[in-house]
């Protein structure tokens, strides 16, 4: 089944160890973004990558960094996470961006990191 | 900017019953999803809603939009305890896509 598969399903990392989130998918589609749900909140959206192209949201941390190195994989680096970093960490997947049908957004399981 | 808001928060229902979430939206867009969240998981596309006057039903969960009012509806038939879960409503902006989430609704069906 094609899918978002997200690596791993719970990471724990000390305070200020840089630790990196994998997600890879199977859907060949153009589009990975990555969000950030803290505990009882809606999820925010990180960055996204559109093919290679990379877009930051404003408010997104410098200390949050995504590499997409080809189509299927993408990576979410924390550089020195804080205790504030402790959160679901949600990948998704849209098709495209320029038409309506392609817009839809399939999520991966989720990694759930622990800052000890 | 585009803001979500759901309403209510926070949802007890008897089993049976039927109820409403809503969902107002602040600018015009044409894309709005619900998604269903369990304990701990991921999100779990139920709806997704591209025109004026869209319904989608799916068992006892039926959604619709009203873009010109900017809301959105999720109502619940018959509520049974398997519905118990976190529901919430995004939309989509117009460039790259990004989902805007309302707050979401936790619903709690009881026996």
């Amino acid at each position: 089944d094609a899918m978002v598969i997200q690596n791993p399903r719970y990471q724990v990392t000390q305070f200020g160890k840089p630790v990196t989130l994998s997600c890879s998918q199977t859907l060949n589609h153009n589009v990975m973004y990555w969000y950030q749900q803290k505990s009882s909140q809606a999820p925010k959206l990180l960055f996204h990558y559109y093919d290679k192209d990379f877009n930051n949201e404003a408010d997104t941390p410098d200390n949050f960094q995504s590499r997409r190195p080809n189509t299927s994989f993408c990576f979410l680096d924390i550089r020195s996470p804080g205790l504030g970093d402790a959160a679901m960490y949600l990948c998704a997947t849209s098709r495209d961006l320029y038409r309506l049908q392609d817009y839809e957004q399939y999520f991966g399981p989720g990694t759930r990191l622990t800052v000890t | 900017e585009l803001k979500v808001e759901q309403n209510p928060l926070f949802l007890s229902m008897q089993e049976g019953k039927n109820y409403t979430i809503y969902c107002n939206y602040s600018t015009t867009s044409d894309r709005l999803y619900w998604y269903r969240q369990d304990p701990g998981k991921s999100l779990e596309s139920l709806f997704v809603l591209l025109s004026n006057g869209a319904v989608k039903q799916e068992g006892r969960l039926m959604a619709s939009l009203d873009t010109k009012a900017r809301l959105s509806t999720l109502h619940i038939t018959a509520a049974v305890h398997d519905l118990s879960a976190t529901y919430f409503c995004a939309m989509s902006m117009e460039y790259g896509n990004k989902l805007v989430f309302g707050a979401g609704t936790i619903l709690r069906v009881k026996s």
